[in-house]
């Protein structure tokens, strides 16, 4: 079954320091998001993606993140400088092309910034 | 404004009794509600998805959802619990038919006690 990938899936950095997280979507989906969960809370949209291009990053703290997708497909989203409050659980999601709107999960990736 | 309310952050249901998990949106009836369920360190996985021409929506791992449109509520449901059950469910909405993006609530932690 085709899923989502996520990587790396665990992430220890210093604050200061760059990060950047990866994820391929399903095969053929158009849309991706990238969402942050903080521990105890529920996801929050950073950004999403229509193919290669920003659909909403109203969300995105500029200042310090950027994402891309530049094919179209996968997509990297880059924290920099990492600050302590940064710490989460980072998500990202895709939808298939045709008007569905069920979000297909990845496993996450989870920074600790100490 | 919060569209979606999930009652109660942590639930603790024996092995085998019924689970009750609570979710109120606003008052205006979204055209989407989802309920997903997420293991430790893991993504989001769908477990319903519910639109207003239902009343009643059955899931995956046994679990189904009732609409209940007087008391602006989707409860998640399952007869019986099992200790594979436990873990974090969240409900969530999208508010309009057009829209495409999805708004969680906090999440309730799902214990099963032996």
């Amino acid at each position: 079954e085709a899923e989502v990938a996520q990587s790396p899936r665990y992430k220890i950095t210093e604050k200061s320091q760059a990060v950047a997280f990866w994820c391929d979507p399903i095969s053929g989906h158009a849309t991706l998001y990238w969402y942050r969960q903080i521990l105890g809370q529920g996801p929050e949209l950073l950004v999403q993606f229509q193919d290669e291009s920003v659909v909403d990053d109203s969300q995105l703290p500029k200042d310090r993140f950027s994402a891309e997708r530049l094919k179209g497909v996968d997509s990297t989203l880059k924290i920099q400088p990492a600050e302590l409050g940064d710490s989460a659980m980072y998500l990202c999601a895709s939808t298939p092309s045709g008007g569905s709107n069920e979000q297909f999960f990845g496993p996450g990736t989870r920074l600790t910034v100490l | 404004a919060q569209s979606v309310t999930q009652l109660g952050s942590h639930v603790s249901v024996s092995e085998g009794a019924l689970v009750l998990l609570r979710c109120n949106y606003s008052s205006s009836v979204p055209p989407y509600l989802f309920w997903y369920v997420q293991y430790p360190n893991q993504g989001l996985q769908l477990l319903l998805k519910y639109t207003s021409a239902a009343t009643l929506v059955k899931g995956i791992n046994g679990f189904e959802a009732e609409f209940r449109k007087s008391e602006t509520s989707v409860h998640l449901t399952k007869p019986s619990a099992h200790m594979s059950d436990a873990a974090e469910y969240f409900c969530a909405v999208i508010l309009r038919r057009e829209d495409d993006k999805i708004i969680f609530g906090k999440g309730t932690r799902l214990h099963i006690l032996p």
